[in-house]
C-alpha cells in the first residue's frame, strides 16, 4: 500500500521569505502523480500544484514550486516570497495512475505566516 | 457557486442516532469521492462513484455506513447508530476523468460530532 509521510507537524515562516515544505511517499509503482493541497481554517482543500512522475522537471505555480526526487522518493514544497494568506494546513496527496484516481494523503503541515 | 457543495456544514448528533449527509458536485464531473478526515490526520479515502455506479469501498466503510449517488448527481452518506468514533469531518470530492490526469475540487466538508 502506498504511505505519504510529513514530518513537520507545524512551520512557521516570516512575512516575504521562503519556506520549504517536506514530504515522503512509498510506493512501488514507476508512474503515479503527487500533489500539494492547501486547506485554509473553514474552508475547502484547493490544489496547490501537482507533479507527474514520468515528468523530470519539476513543477512550479507563480511562488510554488516542487523539488521531486524520484529516486529518493521525496516531494518537498517551496513557497516563495511567503504572503499572511498562505497560512493553511498543507497535505502532501499521491494518486496512482489506475482507474481510482482516490488520493493518499499525508498527516499534513500546519504554515504559520508572521509579519 | 458552482463549486463541491456540502449539507449541512456542521451535524451534532446523540450516539445511536442515524445521521445523512449530502454532496452536490460540479455539476459536470462524473466521479465523486467521500473522505474522512479526523483531527491531526490528513483526509482517508472512503467511497467514490463513477456516475451512478459504487466502484470502490475502503474497509474504513463498516457496514453501518451506506452512500449513494443517484442518477449520477448529487451524492449522500448515511450512518448508521453513530459511534463516538464516527466524530470527523466528512469531506466530498468531484472530479471530471477525462485523460490522464482529473484534478479533484473539494467541498467545506460536513464535520460530524457524536456526543
Amino acid at each position: 500500500a502506498q504511505t505519504v509521510t510529513q514530518s513537520q507537524p507545524e512551520m512557521s515562516v516570516q512575512e516575504a521569505e521562503t519556506v520549504t515544505l517536506s514530504c515522503t511517499y512509498d510506493t512501488s509503482e514507476s508512474d503515479y502523480y503527487l500533489f500539494w493541497y492547501k486547506q485554509p481554517p473553514s474552508r475547502q482543500m484547493i490544489l496547490v500544484i501537482r507533479q507527474e512522475a514520468y515528468k523530470q522537471q519539476n513543477a512550479t505555480e507563480n511562488r510554488f514550486s516542487v523539488n521531486f526526487q524520484k529516486a529518493a522518493k521525496s516531494f518537498s514544497l517551496k513557497i516563495s516570497d511567503s504572503q499572511l494568506g498562505d497560512a493553511a494546513m498543507y497535505f502532501c496527496a499521491y494518486r496512482t495512475t489506475g482507474t481510482a484516481s482516490k488520493l493518499t494523503f499525508g498527516t499534513g503541515t500546519r504554515l504559520q505566516v508572521t509579519l | 457557486d458552482t463549486g463541491v457543495s456540502q449539507n449541512p456544514r456542521h451535524k451534532i448528533t446523540k450516539r445511536g442516532q442515524n445521521v445523512t449527509f449530502r454532496c452536490d458536485p460540479i455539476s459536470e464531473h462524473n466521479r465523486l469521492y467521500w473522505y474522512r478526515q479526523t483531527l491531526g490526520q490528513g483526509p482517508e479515502f472512503l467511497t467514490y462513484f463513477q456516475n451512478e455506479a459504487q466502484l470502490e469501498k475502503s474497509r474504513l466503510l463498516s457496514d453501518r455506513f451506506s452512500a449513494e449517488r443517484p442518477k449520477g448527481s448529487f451524492s449522500t452518506l448515511e450512518i448508521q447508530r453513530t459511534e463516538q468514533g464516527d466524530s470527523a469531518m466528512y469531506l466530498c470530492a468531484s472530479s471530471l476523468v477525462s485523460g490522464r490526469v482529473s484534478e479533484a475540487f473539494f467541498g467545506q466538508g460536513t464535520r460530524l460530532t457524536v456526543v
